[in-house]
């Protein structure tokens, strides 16, 4: 059974950096084809793809955001981070971290975590 | 980027009905296509994957069709779980792209 949760802080001011961690069960991200992702929504708005990170390390970023993306692995652990600098209150989302299967067998984002909302204001 | 484009935005229907969500991709996407339903306050859940495959445990109720750069979701037969937002999403190029999403209303 494949899980996903999401943490970190639920309110950042403007300009600080946010990190969340997301720590998967389920699967091991050294299988090949596996990926792990992040996903935002603004409330009330559409979803956003911000970033994926593969199996063998290749990290895929939204280049409307990539300036201030950086998305890490720890296969040991489990989890994967996602950091983001000079954080905006147009930043202010649920913020998802997702599984990704790379290749002719792919199910899309075909397993969420529950999302956490992280509000930016000073 | 590649825009996804849906239509309509609102949708009402009665329990019952037969409803159709269209997605337009701004350039071809092959049937790199995911359809997902999102009930308020939870995280989406796919339905359909590579534009026509129903994601296992989804009822038969749904279906995808469509390849290149037009796609529809249908649900054959409105049930009163189904009231939710769907929101298409291409995974063929990076950056991997959303539509604005269908807010199917209970009529």
């Amino acid at each position: 059974q494949i899980t996903l949760k999401e943490s970190g802080p639920t309110l950042v001011k403007p300009t600080q950096t946010l990190t969340l961690t997301c720590t998967f069960s389920g699967f091991s991200l050294s299988t090949s084809g596996v990926g792990v992702g992040w996903v935002r929504q603004p409330p009330g708005k559409a979803l956003e793809w911000l970033a994926l990170i593969y199996w063998d390390d290749d990290q895929r970023y939204n280049p409307s955001l990539k300036s201030g993306l950086t998305i890490t692995k720890d296969t040991s652990k489990n989890q994967v981070v996602l950091t983001m600098t000079n954080m905006d209150p147009v930043d202010t989302a649920t913020y998802y971290c997702v599984h990704f299967y790379y290749g002719s067998g792919s199910h899309g984002f075909d397993y969420w975590g529950q999302g956490t909302l992280v509000t930016v204001s000073s | 980027d590649i825009q996804m484009t849906q239509s309509p935005s609102t949708l009402s229907a009665s329990v019952g009905d037969r409803v159709t969500i269209t997605c337009r991709a701004s350039q071809s996407i092959s049937s790199w296509l995911a359809w997902y339903q999102q009930r308020p306050g939870k995280a989406p859940k796919v339905l359909i994957y590579q534009a026509s495959n129903l994601e296992s445990g989804v009822p038969s109720r749904f279906s995808g069709s469509g390849s290149g750069t037009d796609f529809t979701l249908t649900i054959s037969s409105l049930q009163p779980d189904d009231f939710a937002t769907y929101s298409c999403q291409q995974y063929d190029r990076y950056p991997y792209t959303f539509g604005q999403g269908t807010k199917l209303e209970i009529k």
